[in-house]
Order: structure tokens, then C-alpha cells, then sequence
């Protein structure tokens, strides 16, 4: 079956500094691979997707690439802001699993000024 | 264009008790999801509805059930309460393609 496995938070940063959260997944088939972003009290947003290998998903100064040979898809940000406090999801769906999404546990990010 | 919405933001029942939860997709979608959320866990799949039909379901038993309405809406139903029923519960709307817009939630309580 298909799972999503997401580095452990929270991730503490200071205002400006690099992010990194990891995101590992299995799947069947050839997935497309999501990161939502849930900020306090809020419902999910998609924040970027890559629908193929080598494909790199990137909004609002967040990226990650879909590699197929470590079954990755770490998000990244060069700089990060107060602003980008929230809980972030890795998921992928399936064309077998009929497009629902797998998500995994969330890593919640907090930066502080 | 309007987002989806769900109703009520909040809510507390008691266990046992049955409860209902809405939604309303956004303007030309005409398929939606429900997650059931459990704190500091991600979304889990509950059951899906395309055009009235349901059209995949999770692990989850009999007593979760919903609808859909011809104008896409959406009605989440939990009967016989648990007290492990309590989390956010998410709807989401999508068109054939599988990118979902999810709405703010239902916060519900069973005590």
C-alpha cells in the first residue's frame, strides 16, 4: 500500500534561516507527490506538487523536487518568515488508489523573529 | 468564486449521540471527500461522493455515513458517538482531476 513517512517536529528556526523537511514515501504505481500547508485553525492548502520524476514543485519561496531513485520529495525554503509558522503535510496519490490522498503525520514548523 | 465552507465550525456532543456535518463545495466541483483528522495526525481518508455516489470509502466502520446533494453539497453522518471520534473533520472538493480544495473544518468533541 501506498505511505508517507515525514521527519519528526517541531522544526524551530529564526526568522531567515534554511528549511529543510524531509519527506519519504512508498507507493504502487507512479505517484504524484503534494505538500499541503495547515496554518493554526485553518483547513489544508495545497502549497506545490510534482506529478513526475524530476519534477520540481515550487509557490511562495518553498520548493521540493520529486526524486524517484531515493523516493523523496524534501521541501525546501531559502529564507523563512514568522508568516510561515503552520503545520506542513506531505502526500502523494495514485491513479490506482483513485486520487485520494495519502498523507503523512505533518511536521509542525514554528519561526520565531 | 466562492471556496468550500463547512458547518458548524464547532461542536460538542456527548457519547452516543449522532451527529451531522456539512459542506458545501466549491462552485463547479462536483466531487467530495471527508477526512477525519485526530490531533497532531494527518487527514485520514473517510469515504468520497461523485455525483451523489459514493465512490471510495476508508477504513472506517458503517456508522459513518453521508450524502450528496444535486447541488454537490455534502452531509458527513456519525451515529453511536465515541469519545475517539473527536477531531477535525475535513471536506474537500475536486472536479475528475485529483487536485482537492479542502475547507477550514469541523472541530467536534465527544465527551
Amino acid at each position: 500500500g501506498n505511505s508517507v513517512t515525514q521527519m519528526e517536529g517541531p522544526v524551530t528556526l529564526s526568522e531567515e534561516a534554511f528549511l529543510t523537511i524531509n519527506c519519504t514515501y512508498t507507493a504502487t504505481g507512479y505517484p504524484s507527490l503534494f505538500w499541503y500547508v495547515q496554518y493554526p485553525g485553518e483547513g489544508l492548502q495545497l502549497l506545490l506538487k510534482a506529478t513526475k520524476a524530476d519534477d520540481k514543485g515550487s509557490n511562495k519561496g518553498f520548493e521540493a523536487t520529486y526524486r524517484k531513485e531515493t523516493t523523496s520529495f524534501h521541501l525546501e525554503k531559502g529564507s523563512v518568515q514568522v508568516s510561515d509558522s503552520a503545520v506542513y503535510f506531505c502526500a502523494l496519490t495514485t491513479s490506482g488508489g483513485s486520487y485520494i490522498p495519502t498523507f503523512g503525520r505533518g511536521t509542525s514548523l514554528i519561526v520565531h523573529p | 468564486e466562492t471556496g468550500v465552507t463547512q458547518s458548524p465550525t464547532h461542536l460538542i456532543k456527548t457519547r452516543g449521540q449522532q451527529v451531522t456535518l456539512r459542506c458545501s463545495s466549491q462552485s463547479g466541483h462536483n466531487t467530495v471527500s471527508w477526512y477525519q483528522q485526530a490531533l497532531g495526525q494527518g487527514p485520514q481518508f473517510i469515504f468520497q461522493y461523485y455525483r451523489e455516489e459514493e465512490n471510495g470509502r476508508g477504513n472506517f466502520p458503517p456508522r459513518f455515513s453521508g450524502l450528496q446533494f444535486p447541488n454537490y453539497s455534502s452531509e458527513l453522518n456519525v451515529n453511536a458517538l465515541e469519545l475517539d471520534d473527536s477531531a477535525l473533520y475535513l471536506c474537500a472538493s475536486s472536479t475528475e482531476s485529483y487536485e482537492q480544495y479542502f475547507g477550514p473544518g469541523t472541530r467536534l468533541t465527544v465527551t
